[in-house]
C-alpha cells in the first residue's frame, strides 16, 4: 500500500512568492495533519483535519499560512507571501480519528526560501 | 505546552541498553514514541495509553506513569538500527500531539 504521499520534496523559491505544498493521506485515514520541523522549534503541528474538516489551526504562525482539505484524498498547505523563516521542513501525516492510533508521516516537504 | 525529554543525547555501544525520559507539566492521557533518522520521516514506535494499555511493535518497551505524568522508553540490548532522533508525543485527550525536542541516540559497532 502507499504510504502518504507528498510533494514537491524539494522547494527553493525566493521570498515574497507563494508557496503551496501538496499532500494525500492514507486511503480510508480521516485525519490528517500538518507538521513543521525546524532545528530551533523541533516538530510542530500546525493544523489538523478530522473528516475534511479544520479541528485545530492553533499552531498555524500567521494569516500567511493557509491550508484546505477539499476532499479526503488531498490537501493543500499555502504560504503566501513566503519569508525566510519559513525555511523548513514539512510533513503531513495521516491516521484514523482517534487520539490512541499512530500517525503515518509523508516524506515531507524541505522549503528554502531565499 | 512542549514535553521535556532527557537525555538529549546519547552515545551507546552495540547492545547496550538505553533509557529516554519523557515528562509533561500536563495530565497526559496518552504518550506516542517515534524514531526518526535522518533526512526520513518519524516512524512510530509505540502508544501508551492512560489505565495502562500499551500498543506498539518492535523489541522495545516504555513505561507511562499518569501520576507522575512522565514515560520512559527502553532499548534493550541495541542494535545499529536503534539509532536515530526519538521523540515523545504527548497527548490531553485529543488527536493534537506535542512533541518533546528529540533525544539523539547514536549506536556504535
Amino acid at each position: 500500500d502507499a504510504g502518504v504521499i507528498q510533494s514537491p520534496r524539494h522547494e527553493v523559491t525566493e521570498m515574497g512568492q507563494e508557496v503551496t505544498l501538496r499532500c494525500k493521506p492514507i486511503s480510508g485515514h480521516n485525519s490528517l495533519f500538518w507538521y513543521r520541523q525546524t532545528m530551533m522549534r523541533g516538530l510542530e503541528l500546525l493544523i489538523y483535519f478530522n473528516n475534511n474538516v479544520p479541528i485545530d489551526d492553533s499552531g498555524m504562525p500567521e494569516d500567511r499560512f493557509s491550508a484546505k482539505m477539499p476532499n479526503a484524498s488531498f490537501s493543500t498547505l499555502k504560504i503566501q507571501p513566503s519569508e525566510p523563516r519559513d525555511s523548513a521542513v514539512y510533513f503531513c501525516a495521516s491516521s484514523f480519528s482517534s487520539s490512541y492510533n499512530e500517525q503515518f508521516f509523508g516524506p515531507g516537504t524541505r522549503l528554502t526560501v531565499l | 505546552q512542549q514535553p521535556v525529554q532527557s537525555p538529549q543525547a546519547v552515545i551507546l555501544r552495540e547492545g547496550e541498553d538505553a533509557v529516554i525520559n519523557c515528562s509533561s507539566s500536563k495530565a497526559l492521557y496518552s504518550v506516542h514514541w517515534y524514531r526518526q533518522k535522518h533526512g526520513e520521516a518519524p516512524v512510530f514506535l509505540m502508544i501508551l495509553l492512560k489505565g495502562g494499555e500499551q500498543k506498539g511493535h518492535e523489541k522495545i518497551s516504555a513505561s507511562f506513569n499518569e501520576k507522575k505524568q512522565q514515560s520512559s522508553l527502553y532499548l534493550t540490548a541495541s542494535q545499529l538500527s536503534y539509532s536515530g532522533t526519538y521523540f515523545c508525543g504527548t497527548g490531553g485527550g485529543a488527536q493534537k500531539l506535542v512533541f518533546g525536542q528529540g533525544t539523539r541516540l547514536t549506536i556504535n559497532p
